[in-house]
């Protein structure tokens, strides 16, 4: 049974400060996927890592995967505002991370 | 093009009551997926059907039933309520079962 863990759970950054959700999973999976969520809203959909080595950038984020550590990275560069939502990653569609809750201070 | 619907938005019910949500999603898409989204446990997988099957099941008791239509549209139904269903009800739908899933706005359901 795939298990997947976040960490951390709680993020509390400045604006302009990077830093790295880690997401680790269990057993093998062949993607895994990071989504967004803002309060009291629906989960949004930021990237799809599909093998080894994949790397995805959209803005101020940027993801990894290394299929053979499990691990995955969501690396958040010169934080903003904006970016302050609880980030999921998915070691394979049905299964979820806790989930990591980032606040962004000015 | 229209994104995942989901029905209704809110709901109120009261212990032993039953309920029916749901979930239409992108045309074109076959596979829908069910979460539910509480505070303590967080996302859980409910089901997961492909063209009106059901192809996968979480670890959720005989009350928490689902289907699919032919037209891709998803229902499922909680019966006997209970406080501990109140949750964010959440549905999934991509192309096939391993394609990237798009989710819809939830149901926030209330057992009182």
């Amino acid at each position: 049974e795939l298990k997947v863990e976040q960490n951390p759970l709680f993020l509390s950054m400045q604006e302009g400060k990077n830093y790295t959700i880690y997401c680790n999973y269990s057993t093998t999976s062949d993607r895994l996927y990071w989504y967004r969520q803002d309060p009291g809203k629906s989960l949004e959909s930021l990237f799809v890592l599909l093998s080894n080595g994949a790397v995805k950038q959209e803005g101020r984020l940027m993801a990894s995967l290394d299929t053979k550590a499990r691990l995955s990275t969501l690396h958040i560069t010169a934080a903003v505002h904006d970016l302050s939502a609880t980030y999921f990653c998915a070691g394979s569609r049905l299964t979820f991370g806790e989930g990591t809750q980032l606040t962004v201070n000015p | 093009k229209a994104g995942v619907t989901q029905t209704p938005r809110y709901l109120i019910k009261t212990r032993g009551q039953q309920v029916t949500l749901s979930c239409s999603p992108i045309s074109g898409h076959r596979s829908v997926s069910w979460y539910q989204q509480t505070p303590g446990q967080g996302l859980q997988f409910l089901f997961e059907y492909f063209s009106e099957t059901q192809r996968n099941k979480g670890n959720f008791p005989g009350r928490f039933s689902g289907r699919q239509f032919s037209n891709s549209r998803s229902e499922m139904n909680v019966s006997t309520l209970e406080l501990g269903d109140s949750a964010l009800y959440l549905c999934a739908s991509s192309l096939s079962n391993y394609n990237e899933q798009f989710f819809g706005p939830g149901t926030r359901l209330t057992v009182l």
